[in-house]
């Protein structure tokens, strides 16, 4: 079936690059996206990448995209405290009406002074 | 605009009694969906709707939860009876011509 899997934590220094991965299952995902969420709030859209795309960049946010090995990446930039949050990666489920995104579990991102 | 609205914030029941949580979804967005998030299960859809039709409810845990859309600007999710297991923040998205969702802040529900 379909599924979304990362890696649940990453603790980075201030300063350093970020890199949160992601695997995915369904080969016809439209849309990938990386959604982020901060202690007591809801899920912020971060961005997204069509699957015609290898890369975007936003910013410090880089987001790679291998389709052949169904993998997703996001990189941040000079990490700062404030990027410590819950990332989330979630790819379109099945083609056609269905409006379901599949979700991973989040990658908790720890930024140390 | 004033992105999607969720009320109440912050719930606390006893168990037993009846929860309703309330949403607002952007204007516009013909796609709504509710979510529950709790540490062991992650993020879980528990139904979806499409021009106030319910489309997909596979993940509504059980016949204690119910789901209404009686309009394009309002939905409701009740649990009747609640149980201490269904503590959990609970999500209202909603969607527009693309696939993006736009989170509500989240319902806190503790049921004690």
């Amino acid at each position: 079936g379909e599924d979304v899997e990362q890696s649940l934590f990453l603790s980075v220094r201030e300063g350093d690059s970020s890199v949160i991965n992601c695997t995915y299952t369904d080969s016809s995902s439209t849309y990938l996206y990386w959604y982020k969420q901060e202690p007591g709030a809801g899920l912020q859209l971060l961005t997204y990448i069509f699957s015609n795309m290898d890369m975007k960049q936003d910013q410090r946010l880089t987001v790679l995209l291998n389709k052949k090995d169904k993998h997703l990446s996001l990189r941040i930039a000079d990490t700062q405290t404030g990027d410590s949050a819950i990332y989330f990666c979630a790819e379109v489920g099945n083609a056609g009406n269905n409006r379901k995104l599949i979700w991973g579990l989040g990658t908790s991102l720890a930024v140390n002074p | 605009d004033a992105g999607v609205i969720q009320s109440p914030r912050h719930e606390v029941t006893e168990m037993g009694q009846e929860v309703t949580l309330r949403c607002k979804p952007i204007s516009g967005h013909d796609y709504l969906f509710w979510y529950r998030q709790t540490m062991m299960r992650g993020l879980e859809l528990l139904i979806y709707f499409n021009n106030n039709v319910p489309i997909d409810d596979s993940g509504m845990p059980e016949d204690r939860f119910s789901a209404k859309m009686p309009n394009a600007s309002f939905s409701t999710l009740k649990i009747q009876p609640s149980e201490p297991r269904d503590s959990a923040v609970y999500f209202c998205a909603s969607s527009g011509l693309a696939e993006t969702q736009y989170f509500g802040p989240g319902t806190r529900l503790l049921v004690l």
